[in-house]
């Protein structure tokens, strides 16, 4: 089973709404990483976790709130988010981190998000 | 600024010719490069890598070149099929992130 599934595939929220975002895999990968793509635009990491512990968090907005609550599933809870965060949300795995093993991450399909 | 550049936005090729993606980096502290695939409503899909000590991987049909005193990379796909047409990302990773550029999307003609 080399998939990463993510839910919903799509999402409308309100700016004072509260929501979240699902991932989750079963290769036994324990680095998971959530990403946000605009379109047109290359994917941008927001959040590395590694044994289940936040291990980088690129300056993402507390607005946004990760969680992984064992070692194959990874949420992204939401808050009070604005326009600007619509995007796609793609989550990753790898093996772990560290030379290479880190490098080639499989991908979930992402979940659509429009902020209204 | 971007660290990994990918100047074409698109691409299109005749089928079962030779398909040819760039790509430029910035950071000489890449160690590792990856080409990955998109598809509409997909995620990317790893398509290919190759280390920072070599020149050149082969994959079946794909082969990457890695030319590092001119920072860059390509990506070979012959012969081209009509299922290659996605959007191409070329990555390139230190310190357990990776960079993506901005895509390049490989139109396959029949």
């Amino acid at each position: 089973d080399t998939e990463v599934t993510q839910t919903p595939k799509h999402l409308v929220m309100g700016m004072t709404n509260k929501k979240s975002l699902k991932c989750e895999q079963h290769m036994g990968h324990r680095a998971m990483y959530w990403y946000k793509q605009k379109a047109k635009k290359p994917p941008e990491l927001m959040f590395v976790y590694s044994y289940e512990k936040l291990s980088i968090n690129e300056s993402v907005p507390s607005r946004f709130s990760p969680e992984c609550p064992n070692s194959s599933l990874l949420n992204l809870h939401l808050h009070a988010l604005q326009p600007e965060d619509s995007a796609l949300y793609l989550c990753a795995s790898s093996q772990g981190l560290g030379r290479t093993s880190s490098y080639e991450q499989y991908f979930g399909p992402g979940t659509r998000l429009t902020v209204t | 600024d971007q660290q990994v550049k990918q100047n074409s936005p698109s691409l299109s090729v005749q089928e079962g010719r030779i398909s040819i993606l760039n790509c430029d980096y910035t950071n000489s502290m890449f160690d590792y490069f990856l080409w990955y695939k998109k598809y509409p409503a997909e995620g990317p899909t790893f398509l290919i890598s190759i280390s920072s000590i070599k020149d050149k991987n082969e994959d079946g049909r794909f082969t990457v070149f890695l030319n590092k005193s001119a920072k860059h990379l390509s990506l070979h796909i012959v012969p081209s099929q009509p299922g290659d047409s996605a959007v191409y990302f070329c990555a390139a990773s230190s310190s357990d992130k990776i960079i993506f550029g901005k895509g390049t999307r490989l139109h396959i003609l029949p």
